[in-house]
């Protein structure tokens, strides 16, 4: 079945640009998402990105597809102490419903 | 347009009572999911309609588990005969077709 994986925890300092990686397996998904959770929250979508594109950048954001090796990456330029919480990456399978990685841990110190 | 309802946020129940959960999703989007979160997992799928139909469903919603969108608009989730491994966070989204599912807020549920 489709595995998204993701690493647990990354920590940087405030202002530095924060890459957060995602891997995933289904090749047929058409969109690949990327979600941030706070604590005790829902899911807040951030961006999407189309499978034909490489790269999308929405202010802050920018993400990255490599399609050949099923590699999906979030960057956050000038990280701040209110981007800290969990980041989820998500394929969507056949269009019916999301898979999501176990999601990665932002922690912004100061 | 206020984004995904749900109701309630919290609910804690005894082992083996039944209850039942809410979601109100953006009122132009046909397509309704419910998912499932345990603590340091991410969401799982449990089960999905369009309109009022009810198209996929996930191996893990057992028989104790029912979902209904009546009239295509607001689900309800039952869960019948809880059990402590049922404890978790119940997510609802919705879109309109595939791209930009909007989650609600979940409802967190103990079972105790």
């Amino acid at each position: 079945g489709e595995d998204v994986e993701q690493s647990l925890f990354l920590s940087v300092r405030e202002g530095d640009s924060s890459v957060i990686n995602c891997t995933y397996t289904d090749s047929s998904s058409t969109y690949l998402y990327w979600y941030k959770q706070e604590p005790g929250a829902g899911l807040q979508l951030l961006t999407y990105i189309f499978s034909n594109m490489d790269m999308k950048q929405d202010q802050r954001l920018t993400v990255l597809l490599n399609k050949k090796d099923k590699h999906l990456s979030l960057r956050i330029a000038d990280t701040q102490t209110g981007d800290s919480a969990i980041y989820f990456c998500a394929e969507d399978n056949a269009g019916n419903m999301l898979t999501f990685g176990g999601g990665t841990r932002l922690m912004v110190k100061p | 347009d206020t984004g995904v309802s749900q109701d309630p946020r919290h609910k804690i129940t005894k082992r083996g009572q039944n209850v039942t959960f809410r979601c109100d999703p953006i009122s132009e989007h046909n397509r309704l999911y419910w998912y499932r979160q345990t603590l340091g997992q991410g969401p799982e799928f449990l089960t999905y309609f369009q309109n009022e139909a009810q198209l996929e469903k996930s191996r893990l919603l057992s028989d104790r588990f029912s979902a209904e969108r009546p009239k295509g608009s607001f689900s309800t989730l039952e869960i019948q005969r809880t059990e402590q491994g049922d404890s978790a966070m119940y997510l609802c989204a919705s879109s309109q077709g595939r791209a930009g599912y909007t989650f609600g807020s979940g409802t967190r549920l103990t079972v105790v």
